[in-house]
């Protein structure tokens, strides 16, 4: 089974416009931390925000906001005020283990957002 | 700039060769992943190593192998290459035992003609 799940391959979205991505997850641990990664056309895998199981409140980076809704099992990623340069592909990820654990991240297909002038 | 280095950039080589990539991680991460991107799986986790030790194993091929030196740089070795190795191969580092990001490197794109 899909432990990451992103059911968006491609999105558009106005400039200046907010855009959620969505993400849905899936495990059996009690802890467990949730990523997005950007991914440029030039291919390096950029970390945008971290969400932590048992954080309560919502991470936000700037203009990237993770909608977490642990008893839904979903992590969207929620990008305000597009620009241009946020066209990319984006990964969910998720790592599974107690905080400061240095486990592997497992990986979602990843959605492509188009941003549009 | 993430501050994992990694080498070479691109590497264009024959079905049957064998290749190393090369990964630095962030100073002071002790953490190194590597991961596989190819069009049709995805990224894939390959193999970890922590402070010189290997800890975790994914989906790496028995054709493919890695190392982690003392000054903790590391290494990927991919032999009796096939057309399927084609992919984006990247290194990650993570500190390891406070913080949970993995910062990537810009990758090494193989290319196996």
């Amino acid at each position: 089974a899909q432990k990451i799940t992103q059911t968006q391959p491609g999105m558009f979205v106005q400039e200046k416009e907010a855009v959620t991505l969505d993400c849905t997850y899936d495990t059996s641990d009690q802890s467990y931390g949730l990523f997005w990664y950007k991914q440029p056309s030039s291919g390096e895998m950029i970390f945008l925000i971290y969400q932590g199981s048992y954080d309560e409140q919502n991470a936000t980076e700037g203009r990237y906001s993770l909608n977490f809704q642990k008893a839904r099992k979903s992590a969207n990623l929620v990008i305000s005020a597009s620009q241009l340069g946020d066209s990319a592909m984006y990964f969910c990820a998720m790592r599974e283990g107690p905080r400061g654990g240095n486990t592997p991240l497992v990986f979602g297909k990843g959605t492509r957002l188009s941003v549009i002038a | 700039d993430s501050g994992v280095t990694q080498t070479p950039k691109h590497l264009i080589t024959a079905t049957g060769q064998r290749v190393t990539l090369r990964c630095s991680p962030r100073s002071g991460d002790l953490s190194v992943y590597w991961y596989q991107q190819s069009l049709d799986q995805g990224l894939q986790f390959l193999i970890q190593y922590y402070n010189g030790e290997e800890r975790a194993k994914g989906n790496i091929l028995e054709r493919f192998s890695a190392q982690q030196f003392p000054d903790l740089h590391s290494e990927l070795n991919l032999s009796s290459l096939e057309l399927g190795d084609s992919a984006l191969y990247f290194c990650a580092s993570s500190v390891g035992l406070a913080y949970n990001e993995q910062f990537f490197g810009p990758g090494t794109r193989l290319t196996v003609l």
